[in-house]
C-alpha cells in the first residue's frame, strides 16, 4: 500500500522559512517523479512543484519560483520542499503527491501538512 | 497556462439521480484530463484519468467522456457518499492546472 506522510508544517511569520518533508513507502520511490500540490483553506487545488525520479530536473509554479526548492533523497525515500520568503498567500495545506508512472496525473496523496503564514 | 473552467459551481441533486459535471479547457488537451473527488477534511482522490479511464477502486457509476476542450464527468446514479467537491486537472502542458471545482450537494 502506498503511503505518503508529510511533516514540518506549522505557523511561520511572513518572510520566514519552513521545510516540509514527505516520507514515502509502499512503492519504488526512485522510479517515480514526485510533486507538491497545495490548497488554501476553503479554496481549490494548485500544483506547486515537481521533481523527476532521479532528481535531475525540477519545475515550479510561477507563484513560488525563486522562493521554493524541491529535492529528494532516493536512498531514504523522502521528498522535501524548502520554502523561503513565505507570504500570507502561501498559507495552505501542502500535499505530497505520487503520479501514475510517467504522467502528470496524481494517483496517491498524503494527508497534507498545514502551513500558516501570519504575524 | 491552460485554464480549466468547471460548471456548474454547485450542483444540487438527490440520491439516485444522474449527475453531469463539465470541464472546459482554454486549449486542446489531447485527452489528458483527470477528475478527482474531495470530501471535507480529506485529500483528493483520483477518479478518472486520460478522459475516460477509471482509477483503482473507482466505482463503475463514474464515467468520463469528452475530447478537445470539453469534458464531462457523469455519475449515473448518485450514492450518499458521492456528495463532495470534484476537480478536473490537465496534464497536456506545464504548468499542470486544476479547475476551480464543482460542489455536488444533497438537494
Amino acid at each position: 500500500e502506498v503511503q505518503l506522510l508529510e511533516s514540518g508544517g506549522g505557523l511561520v511569520q511572513p518572510g520566514g522559512s519552513l521545510r516540509l518533508s514527505c516520507a514515502a513507502s509502499g512503492f519504488s520511490f526512485s522510479s517515480y517523479a514526485m510533486n507538491w500540490v497545495r490548497q488554501p483553506p476553503g479554496k481549490g487545488l494548485e500544483w506547486v512543484s515537481s521533481i523527476t525520479n532521479a532528481g535531475s530536473s525540477t519545475h515550479y509554479a510561477d507563484s513560488v519560483k525563486g522562493r521554493f526548492t524541491i529535492s529528494r533523497d532516493n536512498s531514504k525515500s523522502t521528498l522535501d520542499l524548502q520554502m523561503n520568503s513565505l507570504r500570507a498567500k502561501d498559507t495552505a495545506t501542502y500535499y505530497c503527491v505520487k503520479p501514475l508512472v510517467g504522467t502528470g496525473t496524481f494517483d496517491s496523496w498524503g494527508q497534507g501538512a498545514l502551513v500558516t503564514v501570519s504575524s | 497556462e491552460i485554464v480549466l473552467t468547471q460548471s456548474p459551481a454547485t450542483l444540487s441533486l438527490s440520491p439516485g439521480e444522474r449527475a453531469t459535471l463539465s470541464c472546459r479547457a482554454s486549449q486542446s488537451l489531447s485527452g489528458y484530463l483527470a477528475w478527482y473527488q474531495q470530501k471535507p477534511g480529506q485529500a483528493p482522490r483520483l477518479l478518472i484519468y486520460d478522459t475516460s479511464n477509471r482509477g483503482t477502486g473507482t466505482p463503475a457509476r463514474f464515467s468520463g467522456s469528452g475530447s478537445g476542450t470539453d469534458f464531462t464527468l457523469t455519475i449515473s446514479s448518485l450514492e450518499p457518499e458521492d456528495f463532495a467537491v470534484y476537480y478536473c486537472q490537465q496534464r497536456a502542458d506545464r504548468p499542470l492546472t486544476f479547475g476551480q471545482g464543482t460542489r455536488l450537494e444533497i438537494k
